[in-house]
């Protein structure tokens, strides 16, 4: 059973760094792209960028400068690190498997000081 | 940046009535057009992939074609756990893109 969960701070300052966990379970991380999205009030749904089942990256260039995915495939977890968060970042970050196929349940990100 | 403009962005509809919801996409995107129902508080969940294959596990009531750039989104036989938003998502090329939404409530 593929299950995904996204854990993070809930609560970060302006100019600050953002950092959240996909934790996944029952496939590889070797097998399958993840994504990052995000849904803000502000732009709706928006793809952040990917991780490659080979371990490669590839971002909207809307994120590119400050946004970071990576991996750690021994503990079937993937990492999102977006820097210079703005009140605008505000939303729910979603990762999710394949081309989109099974989502996380999201985790609610406030940036406000 | 490919557009994807969905309509309509919100819809009112009876049980058992059919419902169409549409997106046209700025350029050609092949059948890289997949729709997925979010419902209050969860995840978007996958309803149609490569613009018209029934994803595991959803109700054959739902079907999506494709008519050039124009993709639609068809719900036969609407049931009250229908409601919801619903969205379109182009995964043809980078960035990849969602509609707007549609907005579906019972009546």
């Amino acid at each position: 059973q593929v299950q995904l969960k996204e854990t993070g701070p809930g609560l970060v300052q302006p100019t600050q760094t953002l950092s959240i966990t996909c934790t996944v379970s029952g496939f590889s991380l070797t097998s399958y792209y993840m994504q990052w999205v995000r849904q803000t009030p502000g732009k709706g749904l928006e793809w952040m960028g990917f991780i490659r089942s080979g371990g490669s990256t590839e971002y909207n260039s809307e994120f590119k400068s400050r946004l970071s995915i990576s991996r750690d495939t021994s503990k079937n977890q993937v990492f999102l690190k977006m820097n210079s968060l703005k009140t605008e970042d505000t939303g729910v970050y979603y990762c999710a498997a394949g081309y989109f196929d099974y989502w996380g349940q999201g985790v609610m990100v406030t940036v406000s000081s | 940046d490919i557009q994807m403009t969905q309509s309509p962005a919100s819809l009112s509809a009876s049980p058992e009535e059919i419902v169409t919801i549409t997106c046209q996409a700025s350029q050609d995107i092949g059948n890289w057009l997949a729709w997925y129902q979010q419902k209050p508080g969860k995840s978007p969940q996958l309803l149609i992939y490569s613009a018209t294959s029934l994803a595991d596990g959803i109700p054959s009531r739902f079907s999506g074609s494709r008519s050039g750039t124009q993709y639609s989104l068809k719900i036969s036989r609407l049931q009250v756990e229908d409601t919801g938003i619903y969205y379109c998502l182009q995964r043809y090329s980078n960035p990849y893109t969602f509609g707007a939404g549609t907005k579906l409530e019972l009546k």
